[in-house]
């Protein structure tokens, strides 16, 4: 069974104090993974896309990379502003299926 | 990037009246548009998906007749929630997607948020 999975479900860092959110997945025929920011009362604003296992992308703080069964997304010494539900979204053939999201509280 | 517009952003009605809410792309003709029902603290829920010019592919368990989905151009959708009721309370978010250039990404309208009293 086509699954995406995200974890932890709530994170509450220092600013400053790094860390990592996990997306795990199980399914067929993987035609990309994608990572979304929405913040509370606004739709998903889209941050990353990985196609293939190996691949890496960076944007400010954020670092996200991909292999055969999941897919990491690193904050380097995150900011306040950085708070907000990551998501994790990946493409099996026709069908999308979302995590549950990561909910990141990050505390000055 | 890629913009797309959701509207209202907010609306409050009268149980038994209908709402329409429009999903516009605004610098991309999309491929695909989607819907999403979204409840408190919760992920996305896909209620449709949709292609230009042909009749939207609801997922099950989501009324058809409940809710009506036009996506009559390139640029825009529609989604009209029928004889709405207190239960249909939710927050809406519409996607689009273009194929070929930005390979399937789906960029999100900021969401409707629905209060059926």
């Amino acid at each position: 069974e086509d699954q995406v999975t995200q974890s932890p479900e709530a994170l509450r860092l220092q600013e400053g104090e790094s860390s990592s959110l996990n997306c795990s997945y199980t399914v067929s025929g993987l035609r990309g993974l994608f990572w979304y920011r929405q913040d509370p009362g606004k739709g998903p604003e889209f941050l990353f896309t990985l196609y293939s296992a190996g691949e890496e992308k960076e944007k400010e703080r954020l670092k996200a990379t991909l292999t055969k069964k999941e897919s990491f997304l690193h904050i380097t010494a995150p900011k306040p502003e950085d708070s907000a539900t990551y998501l994790c979204a990946v493409q099996a053939l026709s069908q999308f299926y979302f995590g549950t999201g990561t909910s990141l509280t990050v505390i000055p | 990037g890629a913009v797309v517009s959701q509207h209202p952003s907010r609306v409050i009605c009268k149980s038994g009246t209908s709402v329409k809410i429009e999903c516009r792309s605004l610098d991309f003709q999309a491929t695909t548009m989607f819907w999403y029902r979204q409840f408190p603290k919760q992920s996305l829920m896909l209620m449709a998906t949709s292609n230009e010019g042909s009749k939207a592919t609801y997922e099950q368990g989501v009324e058809k007749d409940k809710f009506l989905i036009n996506h009559a151009s390139l640029t825009l959708s529609t989604l009209t929630v029928t004889s709405a009721h207190p239960e249909d309370s939710s927050f809406y978010i519409c996607s689009a997607a273009e194929h070929l250039v930005a390979k399937n990404i789906q960029y999100f309208g900021a969401g409707t948020r629905l209060s059926v009293l």
